[in-house]
């Protein structure tokens, strides 16, 4: 089965500074890795996906992130953060289709939970 | 498409009683999930469907809670009776289907129960 750890459960960066969130997976073949996120009171919405190709994924409101298959890691990143990006953020972690069991949901982390100041 | 939709957005409910969520997934997607959120255990995937079929329902912590989808576009998520644990966020999403590997499943705007 596969997991998902997110090492930082809080981080605070200066609104302008550059942000980094640490993911890591496990899964034994190649995953389907995403990250979302949730602003207060509202549902998941999707940053970015990765399924092949290029290993770094350019996604919605300025964020990217790159598969490192060396280390398990897929990092989303953004060089410089808004106010409005103060949220929580989520990295799932999907399977191949039909490999059984729960292999059509996703996994996912326990979220970080980002702090913006001013 | 409006997305996903869910009912009601709030429900505060007693001990015992039943409750019923409810949950309108995107046309045309062939997945629906339903998912709790609590701040202990985060997001904790339930149960899911592929074509209204129930394919895995290994999360749904007890025999108080049951889902059900009698067509492509509705579903619920029944729990009783409610216990005060089982207050938390639970979410609806649902997913194209069809490719090789999971889709990106899009989310509902979850409904808050609080059970005392």
């Amino acid at each position: 089965a596969q997991s998902v750890t997110q090492p930082d459960i809080h981080i605070t960066v200066s609104e302008g500074a550059s942000l980094e969130l640490r993911c890591n997976y496990s899964y034994g073949a190649t995953p389907y890795l995403f990250w979302y996120v949730q602003s207060p009171g509202q549902g998941l919405q999707l940053l970015l996906k990765y399924f092949s190709g290029d290993t770094l994924v350019q996604g919605i409101k300025g964020f990217e992130a790159e598969f490192k298959r060396s280390q398990s890691s897929f990092n989303l990143r953004k060089p410089s953060v808004h106010w409005s990006d103060a949220a929580e953020y989520f990295c799932a972690v999907g399977a191949t289709r039909g490999t059984g069991g729960g292999a059509d949901g996703l996994t996912f982390g326990k979220g970080t939970h980002l702090i913006i100041q001013p | 498409d409006a997305g996903v939709i869910q009912s009601p957005r709030h429900e505060v409910t007693e001990m015992g009683q039943e409750v019923t969520l409810r949950c309108k997934p995107i046309s045309g997607h062939d997945y629906l999930f339903w998912y709790r959120q609590t701040m202990m255990r985060g997001l904790e995937l339930l149960i899911y469907f592929n074509n209204n079929v129930p394919i895995d329902d290994s999360g749904m912590p007890e025999d108080r809670f049951s889902a059900k989808m009698p067509n492509a576009s509705f579903s619920t998520l029944k729990i009783q009776p409610s216990e005060p644990r089982d207050s938390a966020v639970y979410f609806c999403a649902s997913s194209p289907g069809g490719g090789e590997g999971v889709d990106e499943q899009y989310f509902g705007p979850g409904t808050r129960l609080t059970v005392t």
